[in-house]
Protein backbone atom coordinates (compact mmCIF):
# COMPACT_ATOMS: atom_id res chain seq x y z
CA UNK A 1 0.00 0.00 0.00
CA UNK A 2 0.97 3.28 -0.51
CA UNK A 3 2.01 5.93 1.94
CA UNK A 4 2.83 9.87 1.65
CA UNK A 5 5.23 11.69 4.15
CA UNK A 6 4.67 15.23 4.78
CA UNK A 7 7.52 15.91 7.12
CA UNK A 8 7.15 19.51 7.98
CA UNK A 9 4.11 20.31 9.43
CA UNK A 10 4.65 24.58 9.05
CA UNK A 11 7.60 25.85 7.31
CA UNK A 12 7.67 29.98 8.11
CA UNK A 13 9.66 31.55 5.30
CA UNK A 14 10.61 35.46 5.08
CA UNK A 15 9.14 37.20 1.79
CA UNK A 16 11.55 36.34 -1.75
CA UNK A 17 13.61 33.69 -0.17
CA UNK A 18 13.80 30.06 -1.49
CA UNK A 19 11.29 27.67 -0.08
CA UNK A 20 11.02 23.60 -0.56
CA UNK A 21 8.59 21.62 0.97
CA UNK A 22 9.53 17.75 1.39
CA UNK A 23 7.69 14.76 0.40
CA UNK A 24 8.52 11.53 0.14
CA UNK A 25 6.66 8.35 -0.90
CA UNK A 26 6.08 4.60 0.21
CA UNK A 27 5.32 2.28 -2.84
CA UNK A 28 6.63 -0.83 -4.07
CA UNK A 29 5.47 0.21 -8.00
CA UNK A 30 5.06 3.01 -9.81
CA UNK A 31 3.16 6.04 -8.61
CA UNK A 32 1.81 9.50 -10.27
CA UNK A 33 2.52 12.13 -7.91
CA UNK A 34 0.36 15.41 -7.35
CA UNK A 35 0.92 18.76 -5.75
CA UNK A 36 -2.30 20.80 -4.34
CA UNK A 37 -2.43 23.96 -2.49
CA UNK A 38 -5.61 25.43 -0.56
CA UNK A 39 -5.39 29.27 0.10
CA UNK A 40 -7.65 30.07 3.41
CA UNK A 41 -10.96 28.87 3.14
CA UNK A 42 -10.81 27.97 -0.24
CA UNK A 43 -10.57 24.23 -1.54
CA UNK A 44 -8.13 22.65 -2.91
CA UNK A 45 -6.65 23.32 -6.54
CA UNK A 46 -3.90 21.60 -8.05
CA UNK A 47 -0.14 23.55 -8.49
CA UNK A 48 1.41 20.40 -10.56
CA UNK A 49 1.72 16.36 -11.03
CA UNK A 50 4.10 14.02 -12.36
CA UNK A 51 2.81 11.27 -14.96
CA UNK A 52 5.75 10.17 -16.57
CA UNK A 53 8.71 11.79 -19.03
CA UNK A 54 11.33 14.82 -17.40
CA UNK A 55 11.42 14.09 -13.31
CA UNK A 56 11.34 18.09 -13.11
CA UNK A 57 7.66 19.26 -13.30
CA UNK A 58 6.67 22.50 -13.21
CA UNK A 59 3.27 24.16 -12.23
CA UNK A 60 1.60 27.36 -11.37
CA UNK A 61 2.47 30.33 -9.72
CA UNK A 62 6.23 29.77 -10.16
CA UNK A 63 6.27 26.30 -8.13
CA UNK A 64 8.63 23.18 -9.39
CA UNK A 65 9.20 19.86 -8.16
CA UNK A 66 11.34 16.94 -8.78
CA UNK A 67 10.56 13.34 -8.80
CA UNK A 68 13.45 11.13 -7.60
CA UNK A 69 12.69 7.77 -7.93
CA UNK A 70 15.77 6.30 -5.81
CA UNK A 71 15.12 8.52 -2.89
CA UNK A 72 11.18 7.97 -3.56
CA UNK A 73 10.63 12.14 -2.83
CA UNK A 74 9.03 14.57 -5.14
CA UNK A 75 9.94 18.01 -2.71
CA UNK A 76 7.93 21.50 -4.02
CA UNK A 77 10.62 24.54 -4.57
CA UNK A 78 10.05 27.88 -5.39
CA UNK A 79 12.77 30.58 -5.75
CA UNK A 80 11.15 33.14 -4.22
CA UNK A 81 8.03 33.47 -2.38
CA UNK A 82 5.41 35.95 -1.95
CA UNK A 83 3.25 36.68 0.83
CA UNK A 84 0.48 35.19 -1.57
CA UNK A 85 1.86 31.85 -1.39
CA UNK A 86 0.85 31.76 2.17
CA UNK A 87 -1.35 28.41 2.21
CA UNK A 88 -1.60 24.84 3.44
CA UNK A 89 0.30 22.59 0.41
CA UNK A 90 -0.85 18.78 -0.15
CA UNK A 91 0.89 16.02 -1.83
CA UNK A 92 -0.72 13.01 -2.96
CA UNK A 93 -0.12 10.04 -4.66
CA UNK A 94 -1.93 7.54 -6.97
CA UNK A 95 -1.66 3.98 -8.24
CA UNK A 96 -1.81 2.98 -11.38
CA UNK A 97 -2.83 0.04 -10.88
CA UNK A 98 -4.40 0.05 -7.68
CA UNK A 99 -8.03 1.17 -6.54
CA UNK A 100 -7.51 4.43 -8.60
CA UNK A 101 -7.85 6.97 -5.86
CA UNK A 102 -4.88 9.23 -4.13
CA UNK A 103 -3.38 9.39 -0.97
CA UNK A 104 -2.76 12.32 0.53
CA UNK A 105 -0.24 13.60 3.05
CA UNK A 106 -0.97 15.18 6.46
CA UNK A 107 -0.39 18.66 4.60
CA UNK A 108 2.53 21.06 5.35
CA UNK A 109 1.22 25.06 6.22
CA UNK A 110 3.60 27.65 4.87
CA UNK A 111 3.96 31.17 6.62
CA UNK A 112 5.97 33.60 4.36
CA UNK A 113 6.61 36.71 6.83
CA UNK A 114 7.19 40.19 5.56
CA UNK B 1 -13.76 27.05 -15.37
CA UNK B 2 -14.80 23.58 -13.96
CA UNK B 3 -17.12 24.73 -10.88
CA UNK B 4 -17.75 22.55 -7.68
CA UNK B 5 -20.02 23.80 -5.41
CA UNK B 6 -21.04 22.51 -1.67
CA UNK B 7 -24.42 23.30 -0.19
CA UNK B 8 -23.14 25.31 2.64
CA UNK B 9 -19.84 26.76 3.77
CA UNK B 10 -20.61 26.58 7.46
CA UNK B 11 -23.32 23.84 9.57
CA UNK B 12 -24.10 23.17 12.78
CA UNK B 13 -25.78 20.23 13.89
CA UNK B 14 -27.11 18.38 17.19
CA UNK B 15 -26.21 15.11 18.17
CA UNK B 16 -28.10 12.09 16.72
CA UNK B 17 -29.74 14.45 13.94
CA UNK B 18 -29.52 13.37 10.05
CA UNK B 19 -27.46 15.58 8.33
CA UNK B 20 -26.99 15.99 4.53
CA UNK B 21 -23.88 17.55 2.73
CA UNK B 22 -24.66 18.38 -0.99
CA UNK B 23 -21.94 18.66 -3.78
CA UNK B 24 -22.50 19.89 -7.16
CA UNK B 25 -20.02 20.11 -10.22
CA UNK B 26 -21.13 21.63 -13.57
CA UNK B 27 -18.45 19.92 -16.19
CA UNK B 28 -19.95 16.43 -16.28
CA UNK B 29 -17.58 15.02 -14.89
CA UNK B 30 -17.31 10.66 -14.04
CA UNK B 31 -15.90 10.76 -10.58
CA UNK B 32 -16.82 12.35 -7.72
CA UNK B 33 -15.11 11.90 -3.65
CA UNK B 34 -15.99 13.02 -0.46
CA UNK B 35 -13.14 13.72 1.51
CA UNK B 36 -12.99 14.61 5.24
CA UNK B 37 -9.95 17.21 6.38
CA UNK B 38 -8.89 17.50 10.48
CA UNK B 39 -5.51 18.95 11.37
CA UNK B 40 -2.82 16.86 11.21
CA UNK B 41 -4.78 14.15 9.73
CA UNK B 42 -4.66 15.63 5.89
CA UNK B 43 -7.16 14.90 3.62
CA UNK B 44 -9.01 11.04 4.17
CA UNK B 45 -11.21 9.44 1.59
CA UNK B 46 -15.49 9.00 2.86
CA UNK B 47 -16.15 8.01 -0.43
CA UNK B 48 -16.26 8.15 -4.04
CA UNK B 49 -18.51 7.36 -7.23
CA UNK B 50 -17.31 6.82 -10.29
CA UNK B 51 -20.65 6.45 -12.03
CA UNK B 52 -24.74 7.46 -11.18
CA UNK B 53 -25.41 4.83 -8.92
CA UNK B 54 -22.36 3.43 -8.15
CA UNK B 55 -20.21 4.64 -5.16
CA UNK B 56 -17.35 2.82 -3.57
CA UNK B 57 -15.71 2.93 0.10
CA UNK B 58 -13.21 4.84 0.94
CA UNK B 59 -10.65 4.75 3.52
CA UNK B 60 -12.87 6.06 6.75
CA UNK B 61 -16.32 5.38 5.54
CA UNK B 62 -18.15 4.11 9.05
CA UNK B 63 -21.29 6.68 10.32
CA UNK B 64 -21.69 8.05 6.40
CA UNK B 65 -23.69 6.87 3.48
CA UNK B 66 -23.76 8.47 -0.07
CA UNK B 67 -26.14 8.69 -2.74
CA UNK B 68 -25.50 9.73 -6.36
CA UNK B 69 -28.94 9.78 -8.05
CA UNK B 70 -27.85 12.25 -11.02
CA UNK B 71 -24.25 12.66 -12.49
CA UNK B 72 -23.92 16.46 -11.39
CA UNK B 73 -24.58 15.83 -7.96
CA UNK B 74 -23.24 13.99 -5.13
CA UNK B 75 -24.58 13.51 -1.53
CA UNK B 76 -22.74 12.27 1.74
CA UNK B 77 -25.26 11.27 4.82
CA UNK B 78 -24.76 11.39 8.36
CA UNK B 79 -27.57 9.00 9.38
CA UNK B 80 -26.88 10.08 13.03
CA UNK B 81 -24.67 12.81 13.57
CA UNK B 82 -21.51 12.45 16.55
CA UNK B 83 -19.38 14.84 17.59
CA UNK B 84 -16.45 13.40 16.41
CA UNK B 85 -17.85 13.85 13.32
CA UNK B 86 -17.02 17.78 13.65
CA UNK B 87 -15.00 18.49 10.85
CA UNK B 88 -13.92 20.25 7.55
CA UNK B 89 -15.51 18.38 4.68
CA UNK B 90 -14.34 18.47 1.26
CA UNK B 91 -16.27 17.50 -2.61
CA UNK B 92 -14.14 16.71 -5.40
CA UNK B 93 -14.71 15.72 -9.00
CA UNK B 94 -12.45 14.16 -11.86
CA UNK B 95 -13.35 13.86 -15.49
CA UNK B 96 -12.12 9.96 -16.39
CA UNK B 97 -9.09 8.26 -14.83
CA UNK B 98 -9.17 8.64 -11.38
CA UNK B 99 -5.13 7.80 -11.12
CA UNK B 100 -4.12 10.75 -13.35
CA UNK B 101 -6.43 13.55 -13.31
CA UNK B 102 -6.57 16.59 -12.04
CA UNK B 103 -9.58 16.41 -9.12
CA UNK B 104 -11.86 19.57 -8.79
CA UNK B 105 -12.45 20.79 -5.21
CA UNK B 106 -15.39 22.84 -3.63
CA UNK B 107 -14.79 25.41 -1.07
CA UNK B 108 -15.89 22.52 1.67
CA UNK B 109 -18.30 22.80 4.60
CA UNK B 110 -17.41 23.12 7.95
CA UNK B 111 -19.45 20.86 10.17
CA UNK B 112 -19.56 21.21 13.76
CA UNK B 113 -22.06 18.73 15.80
CA UNK B 114 -22.87 20.25 19.53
Amino acid sequence: AQSVTQLDSQVPVFEEAPVELRCNYSSSVSVYLFWYVQYPNQGLQLLLKYLSGSTLVKGINGFEAEFNKSQTSFHLRKPSVHISDTAEYFCAVSDPRGTYKYIFGTGTRLKVLA
Amino acid sequence: DVKVTQSSRYLVKRTGEKVFLECVQDMDHENMFWYRQDPGLGLRLIYFSYDVKMKEKGDIPEGYSVSREKKERFSLILESASTNQTSMYLCASSPGDRRTDTQYFGPGTRLTVL
